[in-house]
């Protein structure tokens, strides 16, 4: 019983194409993130999504575009593949909790390769 | 300058030592402060969050926030091999959109721990 869990895990695609990593959260957290990890292992917020309200980082492409069909899910489009998309991709879900608690789980991430 | 600044390492220490990890932030609107244990190609795992300043122990884990100095730590006692991860310290603003800018992270402390 995985909280968030991602698909595909691994990901090799080619230059121009678009490609589209799926992600669950079954915690009924009500903010869900995608947050990208380059190959310095720097983790950088990419997209929040909470209540039908969507926060984009105004340092991603437009290529890339979050689509959710419902509470549980956030989907991660990118269309136009480049070489500088390759990276790992994790989603991530979050909820306040009582007092001025917080949790956050991180999905297992998605390695994108791009060649 | 950047908003969270963290020693990447690596940082090496004998089994049993006591480690401390640290990170400054320049962002005075972060309440709470995160600290993640992340494996090789694994997700993020959440180990503690405080909110405001203060400590807070689990275990052999204790977190400190210092907000008049923007510091906060990590520290492990008894460290064991399993110990060996990169540690990520985070940070959030959850009352400006509820926490939709998500997690500003720091880049991580390469942690070994030598048996």
């Amino acid at each position: 019983d995985t909280a968030v869990s991602q698909t595909p895990k691994y990901l090799v695609t080619q230059m121009g194409n678009d490609k589209s990593i799926k992600c669950e959260q079954n915690l009924g957290h009500d903010t869900m993130y995608w947050y990208k990890q380059d190959s310095k292992k720097f983790l950088k917020i990419m997209f929040s999504y909470n209540n039908k309200e969507l926060i984009i980082n105004e340092t991603v492409p437009n290529r890339f575009s979050p689509k959710s069909p419902d509470k549980a899910h956030l989907n991660l489009h990118i269309n136009s593949l480049e070489l500088g998309d390759s990276a790992v991709y994790f989603c991530a879900s979050s909820k306040r909790t009582s007092g001025p608690g917080w949790e956050q789980y991180f999905g297992p991430g998605t390695r994108l390769t791009v060649t | 300058q950047k908003e969270v600044e963290q020693d990447p390492g690596p940082l090496s220490v004998p089994e049993g030592a006591i480690v401390s990890l640290n990170c400054t932030y320049s962002n005075s609107a972060f309440q709470y402060f995160m600290w993640y244990r992340q494996y090789s190609r694994k997700g993020p795992e959440l180990l503690m969050y405080t909110y405001s300043s203060g400590n807070k122990e689990d275990g052999r884990f204790t977190a400190q926030v210092d907000k008049s100095s923007k510091y906060i730590s990590l520290f492990i006692r008894d460290s064991q091999p399993s110990d060996s991860a990169t540690y990520l310290c985070a940070m959030i603003d959850m009352y400006s959109g509820g926490g939709a800018d998500g997690l500003t992270f720091g880049k991580g402390t390469h942690l070994i721990i030598q048996p």
